[in-house]
């Protein structure tokens, strides 16, 4: 069985800070991990995955993210924050272990203070 | 590349009609397209999977007779909500996969906000 945690529904973090989103997963293979954002009203964009090889991710707008295997975590980072960032975002887990279906976590609304 | 765009962006329907959400690959073609289901402030949930030229896969306690699903090419998928209700106002969100590529890797549609009156 598969599944996802994103620890904190609600972040907060001041303009420039460190943005820190957790995920965790639980998956009896090798996983893929997404982190997805979504801004209010719109699908979801694709910021980052992990299928296979390094383990530190780069993705858009300068977030990345390191799959930890024996921590089963992909948590998702940006060293500065933007007001920009403030938005909805989404880890999910899918694999061959999931017959190709996607698993999303309860997801993680950030807020930038200025 | 790798586009999908569902149309339309918001629909608002008298109870009782039925309503029809495309879901378009439109630099790729996908052979498998996902629906998913979005409550405010909540994850989505995995409605069906569409398969192109065969039925679509339903998930547990989904109503294949109200949510219709058409996949006829590879870069058309449809939902029809079928005789809508207010409790099917809900964000709707379609997505697809690569051909070739990990099939788990998966597009987004901007969605349909459906509001039943």
């Amino acid at each position: 069985a598969q599944s996802v945690t994103q620890l904190g529904s609600h972040v907060s973090v001041s303009e420039g800070a460190l943005v820190l989103l957790r995920c965790n997963y639980s998956s009896s293979v090798p996983p893929y991990l997404f982190w997805y954002v979504q801004y209010p009203n719109q699908g979801l964009q694709l910021l980052l995955k992990y299928t296979t090889g390094a383990t530190l991710v780069k993705g858009i707008n300068g977030f990345e993210a390191e799959f930890k295997k024996s921590e089963t975590s992909f948590h998702l980072t940006k060293p500065s924050a933007h007001m920009s960032d403030a938005a909805e975002y989404f880890c999910a887990v899918s694999g061959p272990g999931t017959g190709n279906q996607f698993y999303f976590g309860t997801g993680t609304s950030l807020t930038v203070i200025p | 590349g790798a586009v999908v765009s569902q149309h339309p962006s918001w629909v608002i329907c008298k109870s009782g009609t039925s309503v029809k959400i495309e879901c378009r690959s439109l630099d790729f073609q996908a052979t498998t397209m996902f629906w998913y289901r979005q409550f405010p402030k909540q994850s989505l949930m995995l409605m069906a999977t569409s398969n192109e030229g065969s039925k679509a896969t339903y998930e547990q306690g989904v109503e294949k007779d109200k949510f219709l699903i058409n996949h006829a090419s590879l870069t058309l998928s449809t939902l029809t909500v079928t005789s809508a209700h207010p409790e099917d106002s809900s964000f709707y969100i379609c997505s697809a996969g690569l051909a070739g590529e990990a099939k788990n890797i998966q597009y987004f549609g901007a969605g349909t906000r459906l509001s039943v009156l």
